[in-house]
């Protein structure tokens, strides 16, 4: 059974950071892109962030880019997400998942809440 | 940049009836467009990708269709548990949602 399980979520306040990590088991996680999505509460789904199977290509939302780095360790099928800088407008919850084929995403983790609050 | 727009933004229906929804992009796409569900407190749920192919242990009743910018997804009987949101997305683009309710 594929799972992804997020944690590092949390309150942090304007200008802090915060590092997001995604477990991923029940399948060969060094084979997959993987990506980081969010949402904000109420909103809809915002992509944030992918990674090449090996780690060597990434892509970022421009309203992230210089202030979020995602990376992987495939030794220990793990998926990160470094957030400095944080600002109010990247409070959501951050989902993790694993991109089937172009960008297409078929397995989700349940999320990690981010609040950005003072 | 491309704008997926969904419609309705609310769809109101009742069980065992049929639902279409619809996502238009600004500008004509690839095949690579997938539909997904989200009920409240949880994860999105992917149910079909590349216009028309149901993920794994998605039913039947679920399909989609479409090509160039217009794009359809279609629940042919509804059952309680289909009453969510769902999103259209093509590459980094997701659609606003369409929230499917309960007559």
């Amino acid at each position: 059974e594929v799972q992804l399980v997020e944690s590092g979520g949390g309150l942090v306040q304007p200008g802090g950071s915060l590092r997001l990590s995604c477990a991923a088991s029940g399948f060969t996680f060094s084979k997959y892109w993987m990506t980081w999505v969010r949402q904000a509460p109420g909103k809809g789904l915002e992509w944030v962030a992918n990674i090449k199977e090996d780690g060597s290509v990434k892509y970022y939302v421009g309203s992230v880019k210089g202030r979020f780095t995602i990376s992987r360790d495939n030794a220990k099928n793990s998926l990160y997400l470094q957030m400095n800088s944080l600002r109010a407008e990247d409070t959501a919850v951050y989902y993790c998942a694993s991109i089937l084929h172009y960008d297409i995403m078929n397995y989700w983790g349940q999320g990690a809440l981010v609040t950005v609050s003072s | 940049e491309i704008v997926l727009t969904q419609s309705p933004a609310t769809l109101s229906l009742s069980p065992g009836e049929r639902a279409t929804l619809s996502c238009r992009a600004s500008q004509s796409v690839d095949s690579y467009l997938a539909w997904y569900q989200q009920k409240p407190g949880q994860a999105p749920r992917l149910l079909i990708y590349d216009v028309s192919n149901r993920a794994t242990g998605i039913p039947a009743r679920f399909s989609g269709s479409g090509s160039g910018t217009d794009f359809t997804l279609t629940i042919g009987s509804l059952e309680p548990e289909d009453f969510a949101v769902y999103y259209c997305q093509q590459r980094s683009n997701f659609g606003q949602g369409t929230r499917l309710e309960i007559k």
